[in-house]
């Protein structure tokens, strides 16, 4: 079943702003991933970050892990239109086999 | 380097029509999978390969069979296909198994409608 709860579902903002997605999942984790899906497109990882790590940065993005609270946040700081996208948390673990447990996604919009 | 290449697109089938859909990496990857993509679902595992010769069930394989042809190619095929069946299908690839923290490379999708 699925692992991951993006929240919120849908975001808008306007460019500059920073955007804020938070991830909520079940079980324990070996890592939490998470990838950016434009209109029609295939999905695109974006960052990685391993149960041990509490923080990681990558550009523009910060993704934080809590395992204690089984949660994780992306944030995109100074957003562009060009980062309008759907944006997918998924763990892998123990209980997943080989493969990655996707969320819902979160949509975001940035308007100029 | 095309990555994932999936075909085809676009399709529509007529119910109890069957059809395979073909994926292919040009990574030299271990791991293959097939995901539906559904409004308000994400992404739901059906079948994945973590190795040649190997195939495991997913989520929702119920309707679906699948053919890991050689390292490169994974198959998924509709036998008798139903509007439920109506959705996007996404072929994706990665390096190594699960627990190591893999990065998985997505094909751009296929757009089935069962009528």
């Amino acid at each position: 079943s699925q692992q991951g709860e993006e929240d919120p579902q849908a975001l808008s903002i306007q460019e500059g702003e920073n955007a804020t997605m938070n991830c909520s999942y079940k079980t324990s984790i070996n890592n939490l991933q998470w990838y950016r899906q434009n209109s029609g497109r295939g999905l695109v990882h974006l960052i990685l970050i391993r149960s041990n790590e509490r923080e990681k940065h990558s550009g523009r993005l910060r993704v934080t892990l809590d395992t204690s609270k089984k949660s994780s946040s992306l944030l995109i700081t100074a957003s562009r239109a060009a980062d309008t996208a759907s944006y997918f948390c998924a763990t892998e673990s123990p209980y997943s086999g080989y493969a990655l447990n996707f969320g819902k996604g979160t949509s975001l919009l940035v308007t100029p | 380097n095309a990555g994932v290449t999936q075909t085809p697109k676009f399709q529509v089938l007529k119910t109890g029509q069957s059809m395979t859909l073909q994926c292919a990496q040009d990574m030299n990857h271990n791991s293959m999978y097939w995901y539906r993509q559904d409004p308000g679902m994400g992404l739901r595992l059906i079948y994945y390969s973590a190795s040649e010769g190997t195939t495991d069930k997913g989520e929702v394989p119920n309707g679906y069979n699948v053919s890991r042809l050689n390292k490169r190619e994974f198959s998924l095929r509709l036998e008798s296909a139903a509007p439920s069946q109506t959705s996007v299908y996404f072929c994706a690839s990665s390096e190594g198994t699960g627990g190591t923290g893999n990065t998985i490379y997505f094909g751009e999708g296929s757009w089935l409608t069962v009528v």
